[in-house]
């Protein structure tokens, strides 16, 4: 069972347009995290959300977590081709061990000049 | 800086060896991890370290050792490699627990088994 489902597991695009990938779970999360992975590297964080509700913004990216905290959102405006990479989404579940990440298994962007 | 160091970075096994992965962070963090990734199955912790001198089981744990050598150093061991190990390995810290905490990456050893 796959804790976080995350959605559209691939996306290809032409640069200039908007997109938003999802998070999904049953569970209940304390914080949920956001990375993007390139080839051949590991994940770097991009933003750590907190609070129900919460809405973070990084440049052109902004990211939402649901009111429930079950679910979030990254929206990429204006997309450029070097937004491409595999996107994570990552939380620990309310009540859960302070260490223990689970991971979705990612959507993969690309995004052609 | 470095961040998280990883070695090797790529690495063939027959079937039965055995090796030891190295993860190495300058970042004076208390809590270091591994993970696997494999296609379609996203990131797996395999053992964590909560603190220098501590060591846990994460969600799939069978088949791998770690040691927690310094507070900089966290090694993961495969005593009889099989195919089903066959994976890219993800060392990281933190400098504490919690998902609020950011995780730094190395970038990866990628384990082939034959």
């Amino acid at each position: 069972t796959q804790l976080l489902e995350q959605s559209p597991q691939f996306l290809s695009i032409q640069e200039g347009e908007n997109l938003t990938v999802y998070c999904n779970s049953s569970s209940v999360f304390s914080s949920l995290q956001w990375y993007r992975q390139e080839p051949g590297e590991g994940p770097v964080l991009l933003v750590t959300v907190v609070t129900g509700g919460e809405v973070k913004k990084l440049k052109r990216l902004t990211f939402q977590f649901g009111d429930a905290r079950k679910d979030s959102s990254l929206h990429i405006t204006a997309a450029q081709p070097g937004d491409t990479g595999l996107y994570l989404c990552a939380g620990d579940i309310l009540g859960g061990s302070n260490y223990k990440l689970t991971f979705g298994k990612g959507t993969l962007l690309t995004v052609n000049p | 800086n470095a961040g998280v160091t990883q070695t090797p970075k790529f690495q063939v096994l027959k079937t039965g060896q055995s090796m030891t992965l190295q993860c190495a962070q300058d970042m004076n963090h208390n809590s270091m991890y591994w993970y696997r990734q494999d296609p379609g199955m996203g990131l797996r912790l395999i053992y964590y370290s909560a603190s220098e001198g501590t060591t846990d089981k994460g969600e799939v744990p069978n088949g791998y050792n770690v040691s927690r050598l310094n507070k900089r150093e966290f090694s993961l061991r495969l005593e009889s490699a099989a195919p089903s190990q066959t994976s890219v390995y993800f060392c990281a810290s933190s400098e504490a627990g919690g998902a609020w905490q950011p995780q730094h990456f190395g970038d990866g050893t990628r384990l082939s088994i034959l």
